[in-house]
């Protein structure tokens, strides 16, 4: 069961061009991770939001967890190559031991 | 920190030939341990977790078995290899410290396994 979708799928940007991808559920979750993951190797944790309507800034991007908690959004301001990457959010609920992951936005940033 | 060691990095297997994946943690002690699967571009899959030695979980059944032979130590196996077993194999466990402690994941590098 796919309990996070993200949206879009895949996105090709230019250089200093802005952009928002989307995390949403029909579940609550305790806690939202968004990952980025380079070709070939493991995804790296970028943030961790854990109260409804929190917004928490990483230099040019902003993250936000929707007030109920069930979904969240990651927008970057003036995408630069080196954003391009593969972004997940995962979460986890109050219950069991798992995390559950997005479906994934594969980011290309042209210069 | 805990750290994830994967190896191998990459793995070339015919079909029907057995696989072994060794997933070892180190800077933590007892922690839940995850086999992930991905495919290109894509999220991910959990394949099996498990909260102790030898306790295993499966999520989707299918050829792939998983064994925790001792407390930071995670192995993905098969007896006969498909094609449809090809893919990134990741291993991870949750964060040990911090003020987020257990809810982010720390993964490994990763196996890229190709089944010909």
């Amino acid at each position: 069961t796919q309990l996070l979708e993200q949206s879009p799928q895949f996105l090709s940007i230019q250089e200093g061009e802005n952009l928002t991808v989307y995390c949403n559920s029909s579940s609550v979750f305790s806690s939202l991770q968004w990952y980025r993951q380079e070709p070939g190797e493991g995804p790296v944790l970028l943030v961790t939001v854990v109260t409804g309507g929190e917004v928490k800034k990483l230099k040019r991007l902003t993250f936000q967890f929707g007030d109920a908690r069930k979904d969240s959004s990651l927008h970057i301001t003036a995408a630069q190559p080196g954003d391009t990457g593969l972004y997940l959010c995962a979460g986890r609920t109050n219950t069991g031991n798992q995390f559950y992951f997005g479906t994934g936005t594969s980011l290309t940033v042209i210069p | 920190s805990q750290t994830i060691h994967q190896w191998p990095a990459t793995l070339v297997q015919p079909v029907g030939s057995p696989l072994s994946l060794e997933c070892t943690v180190e800077g933590t002690s007892n922690p839940n341990l995850y086999w992930y699967r991905q495919a290109a571009g894509r999220g991910l899959q959990l394949l099996f977790y498990s909260v102790g030695i030898g306790q295993i979980s499966s999520e989707v059944p299918q050829n792939l078995s998983a064994s925790r032979p001792q407390d930071r130590q995670f192995i993905l196996s098969s007896k006969k290899l498909l094609l449809s077993d090809s893919g990134f194999y990741l291993c991870a466990c949750p964060s040990s410290e911090g003020p987020h402690y257990g809810a982010e994941a720390f993964f490994g590098q990763g196996t890229r396994l190709t089944v010909v």
